[in-house]
C-alpha cells in the first residue's frame, strides 16, 4: 500500500479482554515503531523493531503488553487483560532505514483507538 | 528526567498571518529534531526536520530554527492557511538513537 495501515481503526474492549492491533508498514521499511497516544498528549514510545528483531521494548508499560514482527513486515501489538488506563490511540510508524542515529522520516499510520469499558 | 516541551498549548492566528510555534528541549545530547502536524483522527505527519549541526532549515512555507545555546526550537509557518489548523508536535531523537520523544503539542487554529 501507499502508507502505513493499521487495523482495526476503532476497538472497544471490556475490561479484562485481550486485544490484538495490527500494523502493515510501508513495504520494504526496515524500522517499525509503536507509540501510545493518550487524549490531548503527544505520542509515547512503546517499542521498536529493526526487521524482525525487537531492539527496544523499554516503553511497554507492563508485561500485559507484547509486540511481535515475526517476518520483519506486519507487526501485532497485543494487550492482555485490558484495563481502563490502556484506553488510548495506538500509533504505528515505519521508516526506510534502521539503526541508531539514522535521520530518516518515520511515516505514521492513522492509529487504532482503543476504548476499554 | 530530560524532556521535550512546548511553551504555548494553543495558538490562534488569522488567515494570511505568519505563525510561530515554539519548543524547548532539555537534552543537550539530542542531535535530531522533527516537527509533526497531526489533524484530528489522523496520525502525525512529517513537516520538517533539522540536525543539531544546523541552525535553520527551510521548506515550503515552513522554516525550522534551532538555537542550541538556549535549547530552543521553533516552527515558522508563512501565510498561514485554514488547512494548517492542527496540533503541532516537536520531537527529538531519544538517547537510544531511534525512538522519538514527543512534546505535548500546540493546537494551531487559523481563523478566516
Amino acid at each position: 500500500g501507499a502508507g502505513v495501515s493499521q487495523s482495526p481503526r476503532y476497538k472497544v474492549a471490556k475490561r479484562g479482554q485481550d486485544v490484538a492491533l495490527r500494523c502493515d508498514p510501508i513495504s520494504g521499511h526496515v524500522s517499525l515503531f509503536w507509540y501510545q497516544q493518550a487524549l490531548g498528549q503527544g505520542p509515547e514510545f512503546l517499542t521498536y523493531f529493526q526487521n524482525e528483531a525487537q531492539l527496544d521494548k523499554s516503553g511497554l508499560p507492563s508485561d500485559r503488553f507484547f509486540a511481535e514482527r515475526p517476518e520483519g513486515s506486519v507487526s501485532t501489538l497485543k494487550i492482555q487483560r485490558t484495563q481502563q488506563e490502556d484506553s488510548a490511540v495506538y500509533l504505528c510508524a515505519s521508516s526506510l532505514f534502521g539503526g541508531a542515529h539514522m535521520n530518516t522520516e518515520a511515516f505514521f499510520g492513522q492509529g487504532t483507538r482503543l476504548t476499554v469499558v | 528526567g530530560e524532556s521535550v516541551g512546548l511553551h504555548l498549548p494553543t495558538l490562534s492566528v488569522q488567515e494570511g498571518d505568519n505563525s510561530i510555534i515554539n519548543c524547548a528541549y532539555s537534552n543537550s545530547a539530542s542531535d535530531y529534531f522533527i516537527w509533526y502536524k497531526q489533524e484530528s483522527g489522523k496520525g502525525p505527519q512529517f513537516i520538517i526536520d533539522i540536525r543539531s549541526n544546523m541552525d535553520k532549515r527551510q521548506g515550503q512555507r515552513v522554516t525550522v530554527l534551532l538555537n542550541k545555546t538556549v535549547k530552543h526550537l521553533s516552527l515558522q509557518i508563512a501565510a498561514t492557511q485554514p488547512g494548517d489548523s492542527a496540533v503541532y508536535f516537536c520531537a527529538e531523537r531519544g538517547p537510544a538513537g531511534y525512538a522519538l520523544n514527543f512534546g505535548k503539542g500546540t493546537s494551531l487554529l487559523v481563523t478566516p
